[in-house]
């Protein structure tokens, strides 16, 4: 099963601009959580947050969350070529379960 | 930080033959253990939560005798791919919980995954 959509699918932008995915879901969730994959290896966390909070803060990544529009969005700012990975929002619901987004594909441009 | 730990990170197979796939949480107790599958360019889609000491949660639609999932040990979880298909190929990720302290909030650390190809 799948929570929502992502867009965009895919975001081509050059190196230094600043990307901003954005996903919705469909449930009433615990929190929500952003991953990266790199091409076919495994997914890293970047970061959580809560269903209580707002906007939250990680080095260059800012994270929204709109539980009224069941929607979060990420932005990465001053992105570099190493940013270039797939990127995923997953949400938790009350019965534990992590579900993930169709993700979103960056490519950074050096 | 929590590792996990999955194995074999590749694997081929002929067609008809069982493949397991083991995915461990190192230094962590992890009760409960989710597997994903990932085909390629697509997400992440959630198999079953396994839980130790007890059956696994299979998702809509995922065939439990098809995917046999064991979690003897709070450190360890099993999927077994019964009679592997072509179809069956595809790239197969661990999930484990770590939760910190008394928070309730847990984090999910992933597996490196493990490639399946049958042939």
């Amino acid at each position: 099963s799948q929570q929502g959509e992502e867009d965009p699918q895919a975001l081509s932008i050059q190196e230094g601009e600043n990307a901003t995915m954005n996903c919705s879901y469909k449930t009433s969730i615990n929190n929500l959580q952003w991953y990266r994959q790199n091409s076919g290896r495994g997914l890293v966390h970047l970061i959580l947050i809560r269903s209580n909070e707002r906007e939250k803060h990680s080095g260059r990544l800012r994270v929204t969350l709109d539980t009224s529009k069941k929607s979060s969005s990420l932005l990465i700012t001053a992105s570099r070529a190493a940013d270039t990975a797939s990127y995923f929002c997953a949400t938790e619901t009350s019965y534990d379960k992590v579900i993930f987004g169709p993700g979103t594909s960056l490519s950074v441009i050096p | 930080g929590a590792v996990v730990s999955q194995h074999p990170s590749w694997v081929i197979c002929k067609s008809g033959t069982s493949v397991k796939i083991e995915c461990r949480s190192l230094d962590f107790q992890a009760t409960t253990m989710f597997w994903y599958r990932q085909f390629p360019k697509q997400s992440l889609m959630l198999m079953a939560t396994s839980n130790e000491g007890s059956k696994a949660t299979y998702e809509q639609g995922v065939e439990k005798d098809k995917f046999l999932i064991n979690h003897a040990s709070l450190t360890l979880s099993t999927l077994t791919v019964t009679s592997a298909h072509p179809e069956d190929s595809s790239f197969y990720i661990c999930s484990a919980k770590f939760y910190r302290g008394l928070s309730n909030t847990g984090e999910l650390f992933f597996g490196e995954g493990s490639r399946l190809t049958v042939l």
